[in-house]
């Protein structure tokens, strides 16, 4: 059974860091693997889609990679602001449809 | 189009009654998901519908949860005498055609609270 990791729980730094969540997985045969971005009380923003076959994706300040021999992710945002405070969940998809989630990071930007 | 709806946003009951949960997809999304979100944890997968038939329910607690797509649109998520620990925020998401390449697009949730 497929079970996602992700440390730390909670993160609170700076504005203007950049920063690195992690993500790690069980079972390295996934066809992708996804970052969400979660608001108090909100439903998932879908940030990054990496497929299997991928190595990062980038979008604006955003960068997440997939090492999937290691079962390995990492989220990366750079130059942080208050607005980026939420919670980042990472999803993997195996041979089944549905996603696989994390219990996620807590993320706390300070001005 | 509009995104993923759900109605309603929030639904307090009584342990023991029983409520139903309603999920408005994508428009042309044939793939939807329902997942269930405990405080503090990631969203756990119920069940996964490709048109009207529910393809995979693997994910479904036990079998007071029930849900169904009639009409390959709209799902509703209908749990008998809900007990406490059903409390939980109840998630759905669509996919265009449910591929293992498809982004998967969610719903704002419904938080369900059962006193």
């Amino acid at each position: 059974k497929q079970e996602v990791t992700q440390i730390p729980a909670a993160l609170s730094v700076p504005e203007g860091e950049n920063l690195v969540l992690n993500c790690s997985f069980t079972d390295s045969a996934i066809y992708n693997l996804q970052w969400f971005r979660q608001d108090p009380g909100k439903g998932l923003t879908s940030l990054l889609l990496i497929q299997s076959s991928q190595r990062e994706q980038t979008s604006g300040r955003l960068n997440a990679s997939l090492d999937k021999s290691s079962g390995r992710s990492t989220l990366y945002i750079a130059a942080s602001q208050p607005g980026d405070s939420a919670t980042y969940l990472c999803a993997v998809k195996g041979s089944a449809r549905q996603l696989t989630f994390g219990s996620g990071t807590q993320l706390t930007v300070l001005p | 189009g509009a995104g993923v709806s759900q109605t309603p946003s929030n639904k307090v009951t009584e342990k023991g009654k029983y409520v139903e949960l309603r999920c408005d997809p994508i428009s042309g999304h044939t793939a939807l998901y329902w997942y269930r979100q405990s405080l503090g944890q990631g969203p756990e997968f119920l069940i996964y519908f490709q048109g009207t038939g529910a393809a995979d329910d693997s994910g479904l607690p036990n079998d007071r949860f029930f849900a169904v797509r009639p009409e390959g649109s709209v799902s509703t998520l209908k749990i008998q005498r809900t007990e406490r620990g059903d409390s939980a925020v109840y998630l759905c998401a669509s996919s265009l055609q449910g591929a293992s390449s498809d982004t998967q697009y969610f719903g704002p949730g419904t938080r369900l609270t059962v006193l």
